[in-house]
């Protein structure tokens, strides 16, 4: 069964703080995807990669980053924490839009 | 702007009756069409994908139709269960590829 694995289900860090999210697959997927959810909103696109070491700003990549070092894994990073970054992430990998994203569980991040 | 619509409000109905959820997109022009499951706390599962060519799909109970004139899908759950409550999205590539955008999601519930 393929996978996308989350580091992390629930994580409570506080303002100001460096957060890493990481997401590991294991379909040899080239495209990854950084999204987060909250109620009414939607999933937003954070970041994506198309590639190892390529990233592209999504629709809000503001007080965040990314790294691609390796196919599998796709870390996003909260360079300093704040409470409007409390949210449900979700990590995302594809072979192509046709062929569906596969999800990971998601981390719930609090920031107090 | 690109823009997708699902009803926000929750949709109840009767354990046997068929649910159907819709989804309207503006200013797009998509090649394809998909459906997610998201159960409450975890990442979406994709469900099904339609081409713009293909006028209906169906898995088991499922069936997708996609109308590119009146810019709409319908997702349909016959025989629908208690075990379908959950939230569905829709999801359009963005036109020039690469990027996936997911409708807010409409909440299901079937009463027993």
């Amino acid at each position: 069964d393929v996978k996308v694995t989350q580091s992390s289900r629930y994580l409570v860090k506080r303002t100001g703080e460096k957060v890493f999210l990481e997401c590991v697959q294991d379909m040899d997927h080239e495209n990854m995807f950084w999204y987060r959810q909250d109620p009414g909103l939607g999933l937003r696109l954070i970041y994506f990669s198309y590639d190892v070491k390529m990233k592209e700003k999504g629709d809000i990549p503001e007080g965040y980053s990314v790294s691609r070092e390796k196919k599998e894994r796709f870390s996003l990073i909260l360079e300093s924490a704040s409470t409007n970054q409390t949210s449900m992430y979700l990590c995302a990998s594809s072979l192509e839009f046709r062929y569906g994203y596969t999800f990971g569980s998601g981390t719930r991040l609090t920031v107090v | 702007s690109q823009k997708i619509e699902q009803n926000s409000e929750a949709l109840n109905i009767q354990e046997g009756k068929t649910a159907t959820l819709t989804c309207n997109y503006t200013n797009y022009s998509p090649a394809y069409l998909q459906w997610y499951r998201q159960d409450p706390g975890r990442g979406p599962v994709f469900l099904l994908l339609i081409r713009e060519n293909e006028k209906e799909k169906r898995k088991e109970r499922l069936k997708v139709t996609f109308d590119t004139t009146l810019k709409q899908s319908l997702f349909h759950i016959t025989a629908s269960q208690p075990a379908d409550s959950a939230t569905y999205l829709c999801a359009l590539e963005e036109t020039g590829g690469f990027k996936t955008i997911f409708g807010a999601g409409t909440r299901l519930f079937v009463k027993a």
